[in-house]
């Protein structure tokens, strides 16, 4: 069963314009994970935030993480039609010795189109 | 330096036959994991391969196992095969457990 939900399903947004995606989880956990998915092939880690860090930055992505709301958001600015892709939010569970298994929970997914 | 490789890429199999797909990891990782990847879904955890051992299993029937050979790589065979393990089957490796996982492209498993 997937444990994050995302939203919104799909975004389609012009070149230029700020992309938001969230994504919400269910359990404690160690780390949220963003990756992002070509046409079906595999994916590619985009940034990792831990769960005792509130922002991260990484290029023109931003993350928050909101422990308190079990929500995370992903933040895209100044969008390019090679970001077209889908994006997924991962958490990784926090197991009784404070770290994690590495079993990673993802959620469905948020497509985004980026046109020129 | 290889990321992760997986094969094959595609491959059509029939009712009932049995599957195994493979995956090489990228240099310097030694835990392999598992993915399957229904059309319009998020990956699901198969399982983890840490050792050579299975370290944690997601809630995939026995039908389903795995293998992981002394130099990482890694198998997972499918059994008797139902037309809904159709889908996308992706192995991620990582440096250790809490490190970001590196993904394969995957090998697009089709069942008739």
């Amino acid at each position: 069963s997937q444990q994050g939900e995302e939203d919104p399903q799909a975004l389609s947004i012009q070149e230029g314009e700020n992309a938001t995606m969230n994504c919400s989880y269910k359990t404690s956990i160690n780390n949220l994970q963003w990756y992002r998915q070509n046409s079906g092939r595999g994916l590619v880690h985009l940034i990792l935030i831990r769960s005792n860090e509130r922002e991260k930055h990484s290029g023109r992505l931003r993350v928050t993480l909101d422990t308190s709301k079990k929500s995370s958001s992903l933040l895209i600015t100044a969008s390019r039609a090679a970001d077209t892709a889908s994006y997924f939010c991962a958490t990784a569970a926090l197991n009784a010795g404070g770290t994690s298994y590495g079993k990673l929970t993802f959620g469905q997914g948020t497509i985004l189109t980026v046109h020129p | 330096d290889a990321g992760v490789t997986q094969s094959p890429t595609h491959l059509i199999k029939t009712r009932g036959q049995q599957v195994t797909l493979r995956c090489s990891p990228k240099s310097g990782h030694d835990t392999v994991s598992w993915y399957q990847q229904a059309l319009g879904q998020g990956p699901q955890f198969i399982f983890q391969y840490y050792e050579e051992e299975e370290r944690q299993r997601g809630n995939f029937p026995d039908r389903f196992s795995g293998h992981q050979f002394p130099n990482y790589s890694s198998e997972l065979n499918v059994n008797a095969l139902l037309l809904g393990d159709s889908a996308l089957y992706l192995c991620a490796s990582s440096f250790t457990l809490e490190s970001p996982l590196h993904f394969g492209n995957g090998t697009r498993l089709t069942v008739t």
